[in-house]
């Protein structure tokens, strides 16, 4: 089974501060994803990439940044924290090239920015 | 561009019940389509997938039938449990949109016993 591992379950920072979200998959996976979930706007692509050291702005991006060094792991990066970066944090895997391949979960990083 | 919509909810049905939870799509390639559950302090999971127009996904009771004609792509359970309590997400993946997916809003589901 594919294993994606998102290095917390939940987080405190403070406002302005940088913020690292870890995610590592164990499967070999091309393609990884950054999504937040907040209530009633369901999960929204922050970014997304394809190969190590590429990346895809999602659709809301402004705040963030990414890193791909190995293909294995896929850091978020909230460069100055802020109160409205209060969020679910999900990230995923999945196989590239092929559309039918679902994508693969962690569990989530509660993150609350005070 | 790709977008799927779903039954708002919430829905509550006591243990037994026929669920249904609606799922239409618009998409410009010819998309995959997917259902994901999301149990309380989880992540999603893949519940069950269909590629092509007819097929029929299927997993713990769960059916979809992937509606080229209506664009649809339902999640029907004959009885429901109270452990299928959870927010469910259908979604597609098109090949010309580089390997990503779009997903709908998410459909909290409770069952009562």
């Amino acid at each position: 089974d594919v294993k994606v591992t998102q290095s917390s379950r939940y987080l405190v920072k403070r406002t302005g501060e940088k913020v690292f979200l870890e995610c590592v998959q164990d499967m070999d996976h091309e393609n990884m994803f950054w999504y937040r979930q907040d209530p009633g706007l369901g999960l929204r692509l922050i970014y997304f990439s394809y190969d190590v050291k590429m990346k895809e702005k999602g659709d809301i991006p402004e705040g963030y940044s990414v890193s791909r060094e190995k293909k294995e792991r896929f850091s978020l990066i909230l460069e100055s924290a802020s109160t409205n970066q209060t969020s679910m944090y999900l990230c995923a895997s999945s196989l590239s090239g092929m559309s039918n391949q679902p994508q693969h979960f962690g569990d989530g990083t509660r993150l609350s920015i005070l | 561009g790709d977008s799927v919509t779903q039954m708002e909810g919430p829905v509550t049905l006591s243990e037994e019940a026929f669920l249904t939870i609606n799922c239409t799509y618009t998409a410009t390639g010819y998309p995959s389509l997917f259902w994901y559950v999301q149990y309380p302090g989880e992540g999603l999971q893949l519940l069950l997938k269909a590629t092509k127009a007819d097929d029929k996904g299927s997993n713990k009771g769960f059916e979809a039938t992937y509606r080229k004609e209506t664009t649809s792509f339902h999640l029907e359970k004959g009885s429901v449990q109270v452990s299928d309590s959870a927010v469910y997400f259908c979604a597609l993946s098109d090949s010309t949109n580089a390997g990503k997916s779009t997903f709908g809003d998410g459909t909290t589901l409770t069952v009562k016993p």
